[in-house]
C-alpha cells in the first residue's frame, strides 16, 4: 500500500485568510494526483486532476500545483470563505488501476 | 443526470446476516469502486473493476465480494458481516484518460451498522 500523507490534519482560518494544504505521495510509477472537496453529508467532488510536473490548476479561488520528483502537491485556497468549510483530499494513482487517498485535511472557516 | 446512485442509504444488520450493496452509473464509465469510510482512516479502497468483466481486490478486501453485472453496475456483498464491516461506503465511477483514471463520480453513501 503507497502512502498518501495530507497536512495539517486540520485547519481553522478566518474569513478572508488565504490558506493552504500540502499532500505528499509517492514519487515512484506516478500516473496522477487528484484533489477532491467534501462537504460534510455530501459526497466527495474533483477540484483537480493533476499528471504533469509543474501542473498548476485554478478554479475560482482555488488552485493547486504539483511536483513529481519529490512527490508533494498544494492546494492554496485565497480569500478563504465559510461555504469553503469541507474536508480536502488527496490521491495518488501510482501504476495500477485505482487511487490511494490520503486522510484529509479538514477545514473550517468562520466568519 | 442522477450519476452515480447506491442503495440503501441506510441499512442494519445483525452480526452474521448477509447483504448486498447496489451501485450503478449512468455516465457510461469503465471503471467502477467500492470504498469504506471510517473515522480517522480516509477513504479505503474494498474492490474495484477497471472494465466490465473484471474484478480486483483493494487494500481491505476480507470479508467483500463483488459483481460487476455490467457497464452500469456493480455490487458489494457481504457474506457474512461482522461489527468490523459498521462504516459508511462509497462507490464511484470513472473514465480512463490515456494512463490515468479521470476523476472520479461518488455516490451519495451507504451508512451501515453491524450489531
Amino acid at each position: 500500500i503507497l502512502n498518501v500523507e495530507q497536512s495539517p490534519q486540520s485547519l481553522h482560518v478566518q474569513e478572508g485568510d488565504s490558506t493552504n494544504f500540502t499532500c505528499s505521495f509517492p514519487s515512484s510509477n506516478f500516473y496522477a494526483l487528484h484533489w477532491y472537496r467534501w462537504e460534510t453529508a455530501k459526497s466527495p467532488e474533483a477540484l483537480f486532476v493533476m499528471t504533469l510536473n509543474g501542473d498548476e490548476k485554478k478554479k475560482g479561488r482555488i488552485s493547486a500545483t504539483l511536483n513529481t520528483k519529490e512527490g508533494y502537491s498544494y492546494l492554496y485556497i485565497k480569500g478563504s470563505q465559510p461555504e469553503d468549510s469541507a474536508t480536502y483530499l488527496c490521491a495518488s494513482m501510482n501504476s495500477g488501476y485505482a487511487l490511494n487517498f490520503g486522510k484529509g485535511t479538514s477545514l473550517l472557516v468562520t466568519p | 443526470n442522477a450519476g452515480v446512485t447506491q442503495t440503501p442509504k441506510f441499512q442494519v444488520l445483525k452480526t452474521g446476516q448477509s447483504m448486498t450493496l447496489q451501485c450503478a452509473q449512468d455516465m457510461n464509465h469503465n471503471s467502477m469502486y467500492w470504498y469504506r469510510q471510517d473515522p480517522g482512516m480516509g477513504l479505503r479502497l474494498i474492490y474495484y473493476s477497471a472494465s466490465e468483466g473484471t474484478t480486483d481486490k483493494g487494500e481491505v478486501p476480507n470479508g467483500y465480494n463483488v459483481s460487476r453485472l455490467n457497464k452500469r453496475e456493480f455490487s458489494l456483498r457481504l457474506e457474512s458481516a461482522a461489527p468490523s464491516q459498521t462504516s459508511v461506503y462509497f462507490c464511484a465511477s470513472s473514465e480512463w484518460v490515456q494512463k490515468n483514471t479521470g476523476e472520479l463520480f461518488f455516490g451519495e453513501g451507504s451508512r451501515l451498522t453491524v450489531l
